[in-house]
C-alpha cells in the first residue's frame, strides 16, 4: 500500500531563518506531487507542484520553492523566512491527474 | 484560472439531522469534483469525488450532486452524527492539469 510520510509535524522558526520541509511517498512510482498551504481558517492554497524529477510548476509567486530531487521526494524550502509564511502545510500525491490526492499530516510552522 | 467558493463556512446541526454543503466553480472544463473530510490536526481525506459524466453519487450517509449548467455542486450528509464534526472541502480540477482547485472550508459541527 501506499503511504505518504511528512516531517516536521510541529516547526516553530525565527524570522530570517531557513526552512526545509521533506516529504516522501512509498509504494508508488512516478507520483504526482503537491505543496499546499493552509491559512487559519482558510482553504488551501496550492504552492507547488511537480509531475517528475526536476520539475517543478509554482502557483503563486512567494518567498518559498520547491525541489524534487528523487522521484518520491519532494522539498519544500525557504532561505529567509517571513512571519506571512506562518501556516499548516501540506504534501499531497496522486497517481494521475483528474483522481485522488491523498494528503500527508501536515506541518504546523510558525515564524516568530 | 478555476475559482471554487464554497458556502458555508460554519454549520451546526443536531445529531440526526442533515447537513448540505454547497460550492461553486468559475470554469466549465472542470471534470472531477473531489470532497475531503479533515479532522483537526490531520491532512485532509477524501470522502466522496464525482466526475462530470455523473448528476448524483451517493456512499451510504454521503452524496453529491452535480449540475453543471449551474456549475455547482452539493455535499449531504444524512442522519448526521458527532463524528461527522470536521472541516469539510470541495475541490475542482481541470481535465490534463495538474492542480486542484480547492473551496474554504466548511467546519460542520454535530451536537449530541
Amino acid at each position: 500500500s501506499q503511504t505518504i510520510h511528512q516531517w516536521p509535524a510541529t516547526l516553530v522558526q525565527p524570522v530570517g531563518s531557513p526552512l526545509s520541509l521533506e516529504c516522501t511517498v512509498e509504494g508508488t512510482s512516478n507520483p504526482n506531487l503537491y505543496w499546499y498551504r493552509q491559512a487559519a481558517g482558510r482553504g488551501l492554497q496550492l504552492l507547488f507542484y511537480s509531475v517528475g524529477i526536476g520539475q517543478i510548476s509554482s502557483e503563486v509567486p512567494q518567498n518559498l520553492s520547491a525541489s524534487r530531487p528523487q522521484d518520491r521526494q519532494f522539498i519544500l524550502s525557504s532561505k529567509k523566512l517571513l512571519l506571512s509564511d506562518s501556516g499548516f502545510y501540506l504534501c499531497a500525491w496522486s497517481k494521475e491527474t483528474y483522481t485522488e490526492a491523498f494528503f500527508g499530516q501536515g506541518t504546523r510552522l510558525t515564524v516568530v | 484560472g478555476e475559482n471554487v467558493e464554497q458556502h458555508p463556512s460554519t454549520l451546526s446541526v443536531q445529531e440526526g439531522d442533515s447537513a448540505v454543503i454547497k460550492c461553486t466553480y468559475s470554469d466549465s472544463a472542470s471534470n472531477y469534483f473531489p470532497w475531503y473530510k479533515q479532522e483537526l490536526g490531520k491532512g485532509p481525506q477524501l470522502i466522496i469525488d464525482i466526475r462530470s459524466n455523473v448528476g448524483e453519487k451517493k456512499d451510504q450517509r454521503i452524496a453529491v450532486t452535480l449540475n453543471k449548467t449551474a456549475k455547482h455542486f452539493s455535499l449531504h450528509i444524512t442522519e448526521t452524527q458527532p463524528e461527522d464534526s470536521a472541516v469539510y472541502f470541495c475541490a475542482a480540477s481541470l481535465y490534463n492539469n495538474n492542480d486542484m482547485r480547492f473551496g474554504a472550508g466548511t467546519r460542520l459541527t454535530v451536537k449530541p
